[in-house]
């Protein structure tokens, strides 16, 4: 596609239970990245995918975060018994790894709200 | 100790006027990237400039300029002649090239509002 796209855009749900965000990377871009960003703050790393392997998960929180790129392209954020502390936008970026600067394009993120 | 460093929450800026942003960095990586994003308040995250550790001259875009002093190591992000479109929050980032994922850490971002 013309640009990263993320699902939901928003996400309302209860404390305890299970959501899923989608990314769609740019068609061709290797590299992926899941960024969380907390309101008034700047963007943290959770995980980045180099094809559809997970190559850095070091920034994932807790085991109640998960993701997959089963394919290479597509990728699912997973959060599992949410919590309050989840609440954040969710941002998915990609970059072609292969091109000098490697820019990160970011989605306009998925917005988690948990009750 | 914090990797990027914004110290202007907020700023003020007359339209048409020029307006400089604070970013200082820290890493012991001797190549390395520095980034400027913009993101208005609809969400997204806009690539506005980039700047590379052993690039000799400073990285124009436009209306956008960084001046990169290196061994202050800062990166102060330069706006020329604002508009009121320029109303939004900018991040600096850092990419570490010994960091085989190239992920970009960010800072804690400025806002910027525009005077008419």
């Amino acid at each position: 596609g013309a640009g990263v796209s993320q699902t939901p855009s928003n996400k309302v749900t209860e404390k305890g239970k299970y959501v899923e965000l989608r990314c769609d990377p740019i068609s061709g871009h290797t590299a992926l990245y899941w960024y969380r960003q907390s309101l008034g703050q700047g963007p943290e790393f959770l995980i980045y995918f180099q094809g559809t392997g997970a190559a850095d998960d070091s920034g994932l929180p807790n085991d109640r975060f998960f993701a997959v790129r089963p394919e290479g392209s597509v990728s699912t954020l997973k959060i599992q018994r949410t919590e309050r502390g989840d609440s954040a936008v969710y941002l998915c970026a990609s970059s072609n790894m292969g091109s000098g600067a490697n820019v990160l394009t970011f989605g306009a993120g998925s917005r988690l709200t948990v009750l | 100790a914090q990797k990027i460093t914004q110290t202007q929450p907020g700023m003020f800026v007359q339209e048409k006027e020029a307006v400089t942003l604070d970013c200082t960095y820290d890493t012991s990586d001797p190549s390395y990237g520095l980034f400027w994003y913009k993101q208005p308040s609809s969400g997204e995250m806009i690539f506005l400039i980039y700047q590379g550790s052993y690039d000799q001259q400073n990285a124009t875009e436009g209306r956008y300029s960084l001046n990169f002093q290196k061994a202050r190591k800062s990166a102060n992000l330069v706006i020329s002649a604002s508009q009121l479109g320029d109303s939004a929050m900018y991040f600096c980032a850092m990419r570490e090239d010994n960091n085989a994922g190239n992920m970009l850490t960010f800072g804690g971002g400025t806002r910027l509002m525009v005077k008419p």
